[in-house]
């Protein structure tokens, strides 16, 4: 069984720009959060997508944004890129059903120059 | 919001040792996970604890949920090279719908053969 997959793994961007990262999650999941990482902050909760629907949000500002496509396949996007952007972020995904267990995938480096 | 506060923050150990990690939180949380992460990779699911007292064993991994859910920690017998990596807490909130991980700041495991 497939894991959660995340595109692109590694990227550089300059201030200013946007990125845009996939996720596909486990076949049968249906829902896909978002977090990131950071060796100063940790894992911090960015947004949970279920059913195509925001289901769940962190405390962070409106130029992250996400969506889910009707395969639960997700995509998040940062707008105006910060030097402060720059982390891991790691999607993961379950069934979606409370207590439902979470699997992540190996993650995107993002590096904000 | 939520925080868990994970100890200690790092350790150094000789190989066949045992290992004692934990995390408190000041808010109660419906689950407990416990992963480890290697460099350059996501975290994996070591074990999840869905009930107040729940002891669980994976392996040479044990883990237990506080009774007051407040808390919850990881041993880990006998350690080995490879378990070196860093080992995470996460409250599971499910409160409503939603589901979000609220995670510590991480246990750095070094393990001396």
């Amino acid at each position: 069984k497939a894991g959660v997959t995340q595109t692109p793994r590694y990227l550089i961007k300059t201030r200013g720009q946007q990125v845009t990262l996939s996720c596909s999650p486990i076949s049968g999941h249906r829902s896909v959060s978002w977090y990131q990482q950071t060796p100063g902050q940790g894992l911090q909760f960015l947004f949970e997508y279920f059913s195509e629907t925001q289901r769940n949000k962190g405390n962070f500002p409106g130029r992250f944004s996400g969506r889910q496509f009707s395969n639960s396949r997700s995509e998040m996007n940062v707008s105006t890129l910060e030097l402060g952007d720059s982390a891991l972020y790691l999607c993961a995904s379950s069934l979606g059903d409370v207590g439902n267990t979470i699997y992540f995938g190996e993650g995107s480096w993002l590096t904000v120059v | 919001g939520q925080q868990l506060n994970q100890s200690p923050q790092s350790m150094f150990i000789q190989e066949g040792e045992d290992v004692s990690m934990n995390c408190t939180s000041s808010s109660i949380f419906n689950t407990w996970l416990w992963y480890k992460q290697d460099p350059g990779e996501g975290p994996v699911l070591l074990i999840a604890l869905y009930k107040a007292g729940e002891l669980t064993s994976n392996g040479r991994l044990t883990a237990q949920f506080g009774i007051t859910r407040k808390d919850s920690f990881l041993n880990i017998s006998a350690s080995i090279p490879s378990d070196v990596g860093i080992y995470f807490c996460a409250g599971g909130d499910s409160g409503g719908s939603n589901y979000k991980l609220t995670f510590g700041k991480g246990t750095l495991l070094t393990v001396n053969p």
